[in-house]
């Protein structure tokens, strides 16, 4: 069974663009949930789907945004870029809604690097 | 608001010694509460978790203990060998997808 996959793996963009990022959860899962990790702030919650719709939202602004096709295959976009916006992005899939009724699997992350 | 915290953020041992790490958690809601490992470049991996109706869990060198009442959990590896060398992240959550992690222990194995 195929883990989580992101993708791309690396990414450099400048700051003011724009960039998407895309998940695929494990085949069957339905719930896919967002985290930024830094080496400051560690890992936090960005926003969880289901069925394709957010179901919770963590505290980012409205610049970091999500959506979750019928597939379940996610992505994330975050618009205007600012240099504090340089992390690991990583992907976890589900599968149930809610990690506190399954377990949570990891993807390997998609480094992202504003210039 | 709701917050882990976790303890020490480093620690070394010596091959074949245990290593213990420890989570203090806010929310009092909170019933799950899963361990990741994470190797340099790679996503975190859920390694061992546990829920709030249950004291302690045990799989091979790696157990979890967790006290409710004084909302603490803590991971427990025993027979530590060079290759459990990692990041360590503890987490916790209630019954939504958002999981609230610790800021890692970097656990250094000497051989």
């Amino acid at each position: 069974k195929a883990g989580v996959t992101q993708t791309p793996r690396y990414l450099i963009k400048t700051r003011g663009q724009q960039v998407t990022l895309s998940c695929s959860p494990i085949s069957g899962h339905r719930s896919v949930s967002w985290y930024q990790q830094t080496p400051g702030q560690g890992l936090q919650f960005l926003f969880e789907y289901f069925s394709e719709t957010q179901r919770n939202k963590g505290n980012f602004p409205g610049r970091f945004s999500g959506r979750q096709f019928s597939n379940s295959r996610s992505e994330m976009n975050v618009s205007t870029l600012e240099l504090g916006d340089s992390a690991l992005y990583l992907c976890a899939s589900s599968s149930s809604l809610g990690a506190g009724k399954t377990e949570a699997f990891f993807g390997q992350g998609t480094r992202l690097t504003v210039v | 608001g709701e917050n882990v915290e976790q303890h020490p953020s480093t620690l070394s041992v010596q091959e074949g010694d245990s290593a213990v790490i420890k989570c203090t958690y806010s929310d009092s809601a909170s019933n799950y509460f899963p361990w990741y490992k994470q190797e340099l470049g790679k996503g975190p991996q859920l390694i061992i978790d546990i829920r709030s109706n249950v004291g302690e869990k045990k799989d091979q060198r790696i157990a979890v203990t967790l006290n409710k009442t004084a909302k603490h959990f803590s991971l427990h590896i025993t027979e530590t060998q060079p290759e459990d060398s990692a990041v360590y992240f503890c987490a916790a959550s209630t019954n939504t997808g958002k999981l609230i992690f610790g800021q890692g222990t970097t656990l250094q194995v000497k051989p």
